[in-house]
């Protein structure tokens, strides 16, 4: 069964520093979508993107962060300069259409800023 | 603003039981909802979906049910099996206002007890 794949799945950063998570889609997959964890609390949604443009952002997603789709099957969210509230799992997830859609997420990443 | 509340933290069932699991809803423009079952490590996987058109949705061992004018929903697993134990997630969104986001709940860790 496809699947999102999402790389790496630990981060460990310096407080200031840039990360880049990357998420490879399922392929035929047009909406995709970034969301977060922060430990013990709800998944909250970040960010969603389609047709090459983020087509809604929460609050969180600041101008620290950017969503990029750098080629045909990658999805990238950038934290610019990270801190230690940005600690979270990080999990991609994409969809066929932006209708009454399931989402099929990835593991995640755990980012752990220091 | 926690639109979608899931109000206990915590549930252990006996093997074999029925496992019920609840979610509450403020936003009356809500009108999907998925349930989603995440175990540890992973991302979440989808489980079942609800339209608001519908009061039922059933799949095999897992029955969402709707009740709109309470703005709830509940999740019934029959019968509970060990690897039921889980973080379960509500999840539900408004397809009237265009919004792609789903804004999910803070879970229910479910144990399933042999």
């Amino acid at each position: 069964e496809p699947e999102v794949t999402q790389t790496p799945s630990h981060q460990v950063t310096q407080m200031g520093q840039e990360v880049i998570l990357r998420c490879v889609p399922i392929s035929n997959h047009l909406y995709f979508y970034w969301y977060r964890q922060i430990l013990g609390q709800k998944v909250e949604f970040l960010v969603s993107f389609y047709n090459n443009e983020i087509s809604e952002k929460s609050e969180i997603f600041d101008d620290q962060f950017s969503v990029e789709r750098p080629d045909g099957s990658n999805f990238t969210l950038k934290i610019r300069s990270t801190k230690l509230e940005d600690s979270a799992m990080y999990f991609c997830a994409s969809s066929i259409r932006g209708g009454n859609e399931k989402l099929f997420f990835g593991s995640g990443t755990q980012l752990s800023v220091l | 603003d926690q639109q979608v509340k899931q109000n206990s933290p915590s549930l252990s069932v006996q093997e074999g039981r029925i496992s019920i699991l609840n979610c509450d809803y403020t936003n009356s423009m809500f009108d999907y909802f998925l349930w989603y079952k995440k175990y540890p490590a992973e991302g979440p996987t989808f489980l079942i979906s609800i339209s608001s058109i519908k009061d039922k949705n059933e799949d095999g061992r897992f029955t969402v049910f709707l009740n709109k004018s309470a703005k709830h929903l509940s999740l019934h697993i029959v019968p509970s099996q060990p690897g039921d134990s889980a973080v379960y997630f509500c999840a539900a969104r408004g397809t009237t206002s265009g919004t792609y986001k789903y804004i999910f709940g803070t879970g229910t860790r479910l144990k399933v007890l042999a």
